[in-house]
């Protein structure tokens, strides 16, 4: 089917684990974006990419990695897991006509829970 | 920087009532503003924007925001609300151009509609 999704959906990990989590967008949209999602904090950038082999940092990279060989995938790593980063981590994408309107197209959030 | 302020966290509202969920925001510069609706479990969905033109935008289900340049809002509202408007509302902004989407969001507010 079409559209954006992520996994895993829900994940428990340990503190100082290594975790990935996916986002795969099937419309060949340019520009994708990992948001997390805290109480109280709404929606905070974390990274995003603009194309293939381009990223940037967002307000809260601290902790992440990302990477974008493919236009349609767009991984977000979490190298060394802290509590602090439990958060639902929300993936997102924009197709170049609509660069700079805001549209996004988010897809369902993988919720992690680092103990 | 931008930054968005939702003066509301939480609104409790019954069917057929109108309800307003209040946004402000704070910019130098021109912006473009957003409304994002997510029901539970779910990805955010836009529900509609202000890019420019008339300040008074509308969406397909009733809701209505009007932007007002001189107080920095842009409030959400609707006439009447039904128990399926229960969801968080989510007012964004950016500054657009080469902003890529990179949204600053509120912290959102919960509308839960009571029978």
């Amino acid at each position: 089917d079409a559209g954006i999704t992520q996994s895993p959906r829900y994940k428990i990990t340990e503190t100082g684990r290594q975790v990935t989590l996916m986002c795969h967008q099937t419309w060949s949209h340019s520009y994708m974006f990992w948001y997390r999602q805290d109480l109280g904090h709404g929606l905070r950038l974390i990274y995003y990419s603009a194309a293939a082999d381009i990223t940037d940092k967002g307000e809260v990279p601290d902790g992440y990695v990302v990477s974008r060989s493919k236009t349609e995938n767009f991984p977000l790593t979490l190298e060394s897991a802290t509590r602090s980063q439990t958060s639902v981590y929300f993936c997102a994408s924009s197709e170049f006509a609509t660069r700079g309107t805001g549209e996004l197209f988010f897809g369902e959030g993988s919720r992690l829970t680092v103990l | 920087a931008q930054s968005v302020t939702q003066l509301d966290s939480q609104v409790p509202v019954f069917e057929e009532a109108p309800v307003e969920l209040r946004c402000n925001y704070s910019s130098s510069v021109s912006v473009y503003l957003f409304w994002y609706v997510q029901y539970p479990n779910q990805g955010l969905q836009l529900l509609l924007k202000y890019l420019s033109g008339s300040t008074l935008v509308k969406s397909i289900n009733g809701f209505e925001a009007e932007f007002n340049k001189s107080q920095t809002s842009f409030h959400l509202r609707k006439p009447s609300v039904h128990i399926s408007d229960t969801a968080e509302y989510f007012c964004a902004v950016t500054l657009g151009g080469t902003s890529y989407g990179k949204l600053t969001f509120g912290q959102g507010t919960i509308l839960t509609v009571h029978p």
